[in-house]
């Protein structure tokens, strides 16, 4: 049972580009959410993404943008890169019906570099 | 909004201490409590989690947290460590007004030295 997959591993890009970022969820997931890890911090909150809509958001500007698939994977898009959206970015999946009362299991993460 | 506070940055023990890694959060509503570790080069990994009931929860690797509802923690524990536990340790809360929002500590970097 492959659990969550994120590519690529790592990315390089310079300041105002736009970069997008893939995720599948783990096999019965349904829900994704994505976080943003920046070096010596806990994850932040970006938004979650179940049924193809966008159900919550964090404190994020609007450059960060997002879509689900049909068959539940999603992206993360960021525009006009800055140097401080520079962070490991975390996808995380779970099953929309447990509610509140889920565990969320995360991916190996896409290390971004805006230089 | 939530906020989660792991008060201890890094901590440095020797083979069999025991160890306790503060949590503490600021929701005042019924809250779900969760630690995960992330090993070096390793992706974020569940280690316990409470949602009701018994207030010490026992986890895997031998670790175990107690939920005290009155000091709004949740610290973790272990009463022995190997070298195997040295890891970055994290703290989460969500709610059922959050839903599957989940806010994290800035984590514990715990060295364990052989």
């Amino acid at each position: 049972d492959a659990g969550v997959t994120q590519s690529p591993t790592h990315l390089i890009k310079t300041r105002g580009q736009q970069v997008t970022l893939r995720c599948s969820p783990k096999s019965g997931h349904d829900t994704v959410s994505w976080y943003q890890q920046a070096l010596g911090q806990g994850p932040q909150f970006i938004f979650q993404y179940y049924e193809e809509e966008e159900r919550q958001r964090g404190n994020f500007p609007d450059r960060f943008s997002g879509h689900q698939f049909p068959n539940y994977s999603s992206e993360l898009n960021v525009n006009a890169l800055l140097l401080g959206d520079s962070a490991l970015y975390l996808c995380a999946s779970s099953y929309f019906g447990a509610g509140s009362y889920n565990e969320q299991f995360f991916g190996p993460g896409t290390r971004l570099t805006v230089l | 909004a939530q906020s989660v506070s792991q008060h201890n940055h890094h901590v440095i023990l020797s083979e069999a201490a025991s160890l306790e890694l503060g949590c503490n959060y600021s929701y005042g509503g019924t809250v779900n409590l969760f630690w995960y570790v992330q090993y070096p080069g390793q992706h974020l990994q569940l280690l316990l989690k409470y949602f009701s009931g018994d207030p010490l929860v026992k986890g895997i690797k031998g670790f175990e947290a107690e939920f005290i509802k009155s000091k709004f923690s949740f610290n973790l524990r272990k009463p022995s460590v190997q070298w195997s536990d040295t890891a970055e340790y994290f703290c989460a809360v969500n709610s059922q007004n959050t839903g599957n929002q989940f806010y994290f500590g800035t984590g514990t970097s715990l060295t364990v030295i052989p």
